[in-house]
Protein backbone atom coordinates (compact mmCIF):
# COMPACT_ATOMS: atom_id res chain seq x y z
CA UNK A 1 0.00 0.00 0.00
CA UNK A 2 2.85 2.42 -0.53
CA UNK A 3 2.21 6.17 -1.00
CA UNK A 4 3.88 6.87 -4.06
CA UNK A 5 5.11 4.85 -6.22
CA UNK A 6 7.57 5.05 -8.81
CA UNK A 7 9.10 3.02 -12.02
CA UNK A 8 12.06 2.27 -12.56
CA UNK A 9 13.71 2.42 -9.39
CA UNK A 10 16.49 2.45 -11.83
CA UNK A 11 17.47 3.36 -15.37
CA UNK A 12 20.83 2.90 -17.03
CA UNK A 13 20.95 4.33 -20.47
CA UNK A 14 22.59 5.54 -23.79
CA UNK A 15 23.13 9.12 -24.83
CA UNK A 16 20.66 9.91 -27.17
CA UNK A 17 17.71 7.67 -25.83
CA UNK A 18 13.82 8.41 -25.32
CA UNK A 19 12.70 7.01 -21.56
CA UNK A 20 9.70 7.25 -19.47
CA UNK A 21 9.47 7.50 -16.02
CA UNK A 22 6.19 6.43 -14.22
CA UNK A 23 4.59 7.96 -11.35
CA UNK A 24 1.02 6.73 -8.81
CA UNK A 25 -0.12 8.22 -5.81
CA UNK A 26 -3.14 6.17 -4.00
CA UNK A 27 -3.44 9.18 -1.00
CA UNK A 28 -6.29 10.95 -3.24
CA UNK A 29 -4.22 14.32 -4.17
CA UNK A 30 -4.98 16.59 -6.35
CA UNK A 31 -1.32 17.86 -6.73
CA UNK A 32 1.33 15.95 -8.17
CA UNK A 33 5.22 17.08 -8.97
CA UNK A 34 8.89 16.12 -10.05
CA UNK A 35 11.35 16.84 -9.12
CA UNK A 36 15.52 16.22 -10.00
CA UNK A 37 18.38 15.54 -7.19
CA UNK A 38 21.74 16.15 -8.38
CA UNK A 39 24.81 14.27 -7.38
CA UNK A 40 25.07 17.37 -4.40
CA UNK A 41 21.63 15.98 -3.44
CA UNK A 42 20.34 19.52 -3.93
CA UNK A 43 16.67 18.58 -4.82
CA UNK A 44 14.94 21.06 -7.19
CA UNK A 45 11.07 21.23 -8.84
CA UNK A 46 10.77 20.82 -12.14
CA UNK A 47 6.76 20.36 -12.70
CA UNK A 48 3.58 20.73 -10.60
CA UNK A 49 0.33 19.17 -11.89
CA UNK A 50 -2.82 19.99 -10.27
CA UNK A 51 -5.78 18.36 -10.88
CA UNK A 52 -4.37 17.22 -14.34
CA UNK A 53 -3.05 20.82 -15.14
CA UNK A 54 0.15 21.96 -15.49
CA UNK A 55 0.87 24.43 -12.79
CA UNK A 56 5.02 24.79 -12.31
CA UNK A 57 6.93 24.55 -15.41
CA UNK A 58 10.73 25.75 -13.41
CA UNK A 59 12.66 26.56 -16.81
CA UNK A 60 12.81 22.63 -17.69
CA UNK A 61 14.43 22.01 -21.39
CA UNK A 62 11.99 20.62 -23.89
CA UNK A 63 12.74 17.32 -23.96
CA UNK A 64 11.51 16.89 -20.43
CA UNK A 65 7.27 16.18 -21.12
CA UNK A 66 5.28 15.65 -18.44
CA UNK A 67 2.11 13.91 -18.72
CA UNK A 68 -1.05 13.54 -16.38
CA UNK A 69 -3.20 10.88 -17.65
CA UNK A 70 -5.51 11.37 -14.11
CA UNK A 71 -5.22 13.00 -10.91
CA UNK A 72 -3.46 9.66 -9.59
CA UNK A 73 -1.02 9.93 -12.17
CA UNK A 74 1.93 11.66 -13.65
CA UNK A 75 5.08 10.43 -15.87
CA UNK A 76 7.63 12.09 -17.51
CA UNK A 77 9.03 11.68 -20.96
CA UNK A 78 12.55 12.89 -21.32
CA UNK A 79 13.94 12.43 -25.27
CA UNK A 80 17.54 13.32 -26.43
CA UNK A 81 18.90 12.34 -23.05
CA UNK A 82 21.92 13.75 -22.31
CA UNK A 83 25.24 12.86 -19.83
CA UNK A 84 23.62 15.83 -17.65
CA UNK A 85 20.58 14.54 -17.09
CA UNK A 86 21.58 11.67 -14.90
CA UNK A 87 20.14 12.17 -11.43
CA UNK A 88 17.52 10.97 -8.94
CA UNK A 89 14.19 12.13 -10.26
CA UNK A 90 11.56 12.04 -7.15
CA UNK A 91 7.89 12.07 -7.52
CA UNK A 92 5.39 13.83 -5.32
CA UNK A 93 2.27 14.32 -4.16
CA UNK A 94 0.31 16.74 -1.84
CA UNK A 95 -3.33 17.59 -1.13
CA UNK A 96 -3.22 20.93 -2.60
CA UNK A 97 -0.99 22.98 -4.12
CA UNK A 98 2.18 24.00 -2.21
CA UNK A 99 1.35 27.51 -0.77
CA UNK A 100 -1.51 26.28 0.23
CA UNK A 101 -0.44 26.67 4.03
CA UNK A 102 1.88 24.25 4.87
CA UNK A 103 0.71 21.42 2.47
CA UNK A 104 2.42 18.42 3.08
CA UNK A 105 4.37 16.76 0.19
CA UNK A 106 4.45 12.93 0.22
CA UNK A 107 7.50 11.88 -2.11
CA UNK A 108 8.25 8.54 -3.76
CA UNK A 109 11.66 6.25 -3.47
CA UNK A 110 12.83 7.71 -6.34
CA UNK A 111 14.59 6.62 -9.76
CA UNK A 112 18.08 6.84 -10.40
CA UNK A 113 19.34 7.89 -13.73
CA UNK A 114 22.29 7.13 -15.10
CA UNK A 115 22.75 7.81 -18.74
CA UNK A 116 26.02 6.85 -20.32
CA UNK B 1 22.68 33.03 -5.35
CA UNK B 2 20.66 30.35 -4.01
CA UNK B 3 17.08 31.02 -2.22
CA UNK B 4 17.95 28.92 0.15
CA UNK B 5 21.80 27.79 1.47
CA UNK B 6 22.62 24.89 3.69
CA UNK B 7 25.78 23.95 4.57
CA UNK B 8 26.22 20.57 2.95
CA UNK B 9 28.42 18.58 5.41
CA UNK B 10 29.29 15.91 5.51
CA UNK B 11 28.66 16.21 9.73
CA UNK B 12 29.70 13.70 11.87
CA UNK B 13 28.93 13.95 15.46
CA UNK B 14 28.91 10.48 18.43
CA UNK B 15 25.98 9.50 19.89
CA UNK B 16 23.87 11.55 22.16
CA UNK B 17 25.42 14.75 21.07
CA UNK B 18 23.24 18.01 20.51
CA UNK B 19 23.52 18.29 16.51
CA UNK B 20 22.55 21.98 15.19
CA UNK B 21 21.46 22.20 11.84
CA UNK B 22 21.13 25.46 9.94
CA UNK B 23 20.39 27.16 6.47
CA UNK B 24 19.45 30.86 5.36
CA UNK B 25 17.18 32.32 2.53
CA UNK B 26 17.21 34.92 0.75
CA UNK B 27 13.50 35.98 0.39
CA UNK B 28 11.19 37.84 2.88
CA UNK B 29 7.85 36.62 1.27
CA UNK B 30 8.88 33.11 2.84
CA UNK B 31 6.66 32.42 5.97
CA UNK B 32 6.68 28.22 6.05
CA UNK B 33 10.02 26.55 6.88
CA UNK B 34 9.98 22.56 6.75
CA UNK B 35 12.59 20.25 7.92
CA UNK B 36 13.15 17.08 5.40
CA UNK B 37 14.72 14.21 6.16
CA UNK B 38 15.73 11.54 3.38
CA UNK B 39 17.62 8.13 4.49
CA UNK B 40 19.93 6.70 1.72
CA UNK B 41 18.08 5.78 -1.31
CA UNK B 42 14.97 7.18 -0.30
CA UNK B 43 12.45 9.81 -0.65
CA UNK B 44 12.44 12.97 1.26
CA UNK B 45 9.91 12.83 4.13
CA UNK B 46 8.95 15.54 6.17
CA UNK B 47 9.97 15.98 9.81
CA UNK B 48 9.10 19.42 11.07
CA UNK B 49 7.49 22.89 9.80
CA UNK B 50 7.22 26.19 11.27
CA UNK B 51 5.26 29.42 10.99
CA UNK B 52 6.98 32.73 10.88
CA UNK B 53 9.38 33.09 13.26
CA UNK B 54 9.69 31.20 17.02
CA UNK B 55 10.33 27.65 18.08
CA UNK B 56 8.64 24.31 17.25
CA UNK B 57 9.62 21.02 19.42
CA UNK B 58 8.64 17.59 18.78
CA UNK B 59 10.25 14.86 21.00
CA UNK B 60 14.01 15.12 20.69
CA UNK B 61 13.47 17.86 17.59
CA UNK B 62 13.15 21.52 17.91
CA UNK B 63 12.59 24.31 14.83
CA UNK B 64 13.35 27.22 15.05
CA UNK B 65 12.96 30.17 12.59
CA UNK B 66 14.77 33.64 12.83
CA UNK B 67 12.85 35.36 10.30
CA UNK B 68 15.10 39.04 11.20
CA UNK B 69 18.02 37.20 10.77
CA UNK B 70 16.82 35.00 7.91
CA UNK B 71 18.36 32.08 9.50
CA UNK B 72 16.56 28.63 9.96
CA UNK B 73 17.75 25.91 12.62
CA UNK B 74 16.91 22.59 13.51
CA UNK B 75 18.03 21.09 16.69
CA UNK B 76 18.45 17.17 17.32
CA UNK B 77 18.95 16.57 21.32
CA UNK B 78 19.96 13.11 22.33
CA UNK B 79 21.28 12.37 19.13
CA UNK B 80 20.91 8.38 17.81
CA UNK B 81 22.72 6.52 14.83
CA UNK B 82 18.96 5.98 13.17
CA UNK B 83 19.10 9.97 12.79
CA UNK B 84 21.34 9.27 10.50
CA UNK B 85 20.53 10.37 7.48
CA UNK B 86 20.53 13.86 5.27
CA UNK B 87 18.61 16.63 6.07
CA UNK B 88 17.14 19.44 3.88
CA UNK B 89 15.54 22.66 4.96
CA UNK B 90 12.76 24.11 2.89
CA UNK B 91 10.65 27.16 2.71
CA UNK B 92 7.48 27.88 0.97
CA UNK B 93 7.48 29.97 -2.31
CA UNK B 94 4.73 30.44 -4.73
CA UNK B 95 3.12 27.16 -5.22
CA UNK B 96 6.46 25.52 -4.68
CA UNK B 97 9.13 24.43 -2.04
CA UNK B 98 12.99 25.95 -2.41
CA UNK B 99 14.93 23.80 -0.80
CA UNK B 100 18.29 23.66 0.51
CA UNK B 101 20.99 21.95 -0.63
CA UNK B 102 20.79 18.74 2.35
CA UNK B 103 23.11 18.29 5.55
CA UNK B 104 24.76 14.76 5.22
CA UNK B 105 25.02 13.87 8.97
CA UNK B 106 26.31 11.09 11.24
CA UNK B 107 25.74 9.70 14.09
CA UNK B 108 28.23 7.18 15.48
CA UNK B 109 27.66 5.02 17.87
Amino acid sequence: DTAVSQTPKYLVTQMGNDKSIKCEQNLGHDTMYWYKQDSKKFLKIMFSYNNKELIINETVPNRFSPKSPDKAHLNLHINSLELGDSAVYFCASSQDLAGALTDTQYFGPGTRLTVL
Amino acid sequence: QKEVEQDPGPLSVPEGAIVSLNCTYSNSAFQYFMWYRQYSRKGPELLMYTYSSGNKEDGRFTAQVDKSSKYISLFIRDSQPSDSATYLCASQGAQKLVFGQGTRLTINP
